[in-house]
């Protein structure tokens, strides 16, 4: 079945560095994909709607300057974290709709120390 | 308010023994609703898909039933199993890509 991808699967930084993650549909094609963050114990947030050859599209509250969407091709879309702070200590999980259903990756643990 | 309410919150049940979970939604009309297994460190895996015109869906020892008059949805796991500890989210699908989902349902089954 459809797969989505994601990597790296956890990541430790300091802060105020950047960290680059990539999600990749991996046997169909997204021209749309989904990137979430997720507290623990909490329910999925979309931070952002990552859409190939146009720009992404941001929720309320989340900063398009830190949180850089780059959705590279139809089976590949990036997250990156810039000037990482302890706060976006957070599990980051991306979605693709798919042949049949939305499809999630399996996550990335980021730790900012 | 969320439009997506799941009950309960968490749940320990033996192993072997049944459970039901809730859905309630307010979201309408909806393209389709999900039920989703999320295990600890790991990314959402879809369980059931209904469209607003389906009842039940089965999904091996998964069964979720949809009520669409009274905007409910349950998922009733038979024969839990250790490894069905998880959190179970109830997703509830506007249309194209709107996702509502519901803040999930912890299950923990023990031996």
């Amino acid at each position: 079945g459809a797969v989505v991808s994601q990597h790296p699967s956890r990541v430790i930084c300091k802060s105020g560095t950047s960290v680059k993650i990539e999600c990749r549909s991996l046997d169909f094609q997204a021209t749309t994909m989904f990137w979430y963050r997720q507290f623990p114990k909490k329910s999925l947030m979309l931070m952002a709607t990552s859409n190939e050859g146009s720009k992404a599209t941001y929720e309320q509250g989340v900063e398009k300057d830190k949180f850089l969407i780059n959705h590279a091709s139809l089976t590949l879309s990036t997250l990156t974290v810039t000037s990482a702070h302890p706060e976006d200590s957070s599990f980051y999980i991306c979605s693709a709709p798919g042949p049949e259903t939305q499809y999630f990756g399996p996550g990335t643990r980021l730790l900012v120390l | 308010k969320n439009q997506v309410e799941q009950s309960p919150q968490s749940l320990i049940i033996l192993e072997g023994k049944n459970c039901t979970l809730q859905c309630n939604y307010t979201v309408s009309p909806f393209s389709n609703l999900r039920w989703y297994k999320q295990d600890t460190g790991r990314g959402p895996v879809s369980l059931t898909i209904m469209t607003f015109s389906e009842n039940t869906k089965s999904n091996g020892r998964y069964t979720a039933t949809l009520d669409a008059d009274t905007k409910q949805s349950s998922l009733h796991i038979t024969a839990s199993q250790l490894s069905d500890s998880a959190s179970y989210i109830c997703v509830v699908i506007l249309s194209g890509y709107a996702l509502n989902f519901g803040k999930g349902t912890s299950l923990l089954v023990t031996p």
